[in-house]
């Protein structure tokens, strides 16, 4: 069946630092990948997605390029800063579902 | 603009009482449903999702079940709360031509003792 496969957390970065949580996945079809942010006492908001090989999906700086020859979708972000702090959900929606398959989340602590 | 409400936000019932979450949706019609839940410390498991009115596929057996009275209403129930029915849950809809998509309501954290 589907899985994602993400980095264990907790991430510590001092603010301004480069940010790279790694993200893998298994599937049968041809997924959609998302990048979900969850901050502290709220529920999930699209950060960004990328459905097909080699597009890079990006917003509030992050960044993630669908790697089909790897399996990855990498968030990546240039220079993080102390209101990034939240816990990261990688997921997938394979071909013909109608349902997210999460990772476990990955909590970013960015400290001033 | 689509908005999703969940309520109550914070939930503390005994074992073996009954339980029961809404979800309502605002600004589209025909919403694909979905309540997730995510339990302390891991990540988010699919627990229901709907298509239309009356139509509930469960992905995972459990202590819970889910309804769909309305176009826009999702409800989340038990009979019978067990320790293990401690979480986080979640509402989620998705519609029209990104239903790959999925928007998340705030969450009701349920404490059961």
């Amino acid at each position: 069946g589907d899985s994602v496969t993400q980095m264990e957390g907790p991430v510590t970065l001092s603010e301004e630092a480069f940010l790279t949580i790694n993200c893998t996945y298994t599937a049968t079809g041809y997924p959609s990948l998302f990048w979900y942010v969850q901050y502290p006492g709220e529920g999930l908001q699209l950060l960004l997605k990328a459905t097909k090989a080699d597009d890079k999906g990006s917003n509030k700086g992050f960044e993630a390029t669908y790697r089909k020859e790897t399996t990855s979708f990498h968030l990546e972000k240039g220079s993080v800063q102390v209101s990034d702090s939240a816990v990261y959900f990688c997921a997938l929606m394979d071909t013909g579902r109608r349902a997210l398959t999460f990772g476990s989340g990955t909590r970013l602590q960015v400290q001033p | 603009s689509q908005t999703i409400h969940q309520w109550p936000a914070t939930l503390v019932q005994p074992v073996g009482s009954p339980l029961s979450l809404e979800c309502t949706v605002e600004g589209t019609s025909n919403p694909n449903l979905y309540w997730y839940r995510q339990a302390a410390g891991r990540g988010l498991q699919l627990l229901f999702y709907s298509v239309g009115i009356g139509q509930i596929s469960s992905e995972v057996p459990q202590n819970l079940s889910a309804s769909r009275p309305q176009d826009r209403q999702f409800i989340l129930s038990s009979k019978k709360l067990l320790l293990s029915d401690s979480g986080f849950y979640l509402c989620a809809w998705s519609a029209g031509t990104s239903i790959d998509t999925q928007y998340f309501g705030p969450g009701t954290r349920l404490t059961v003792l």
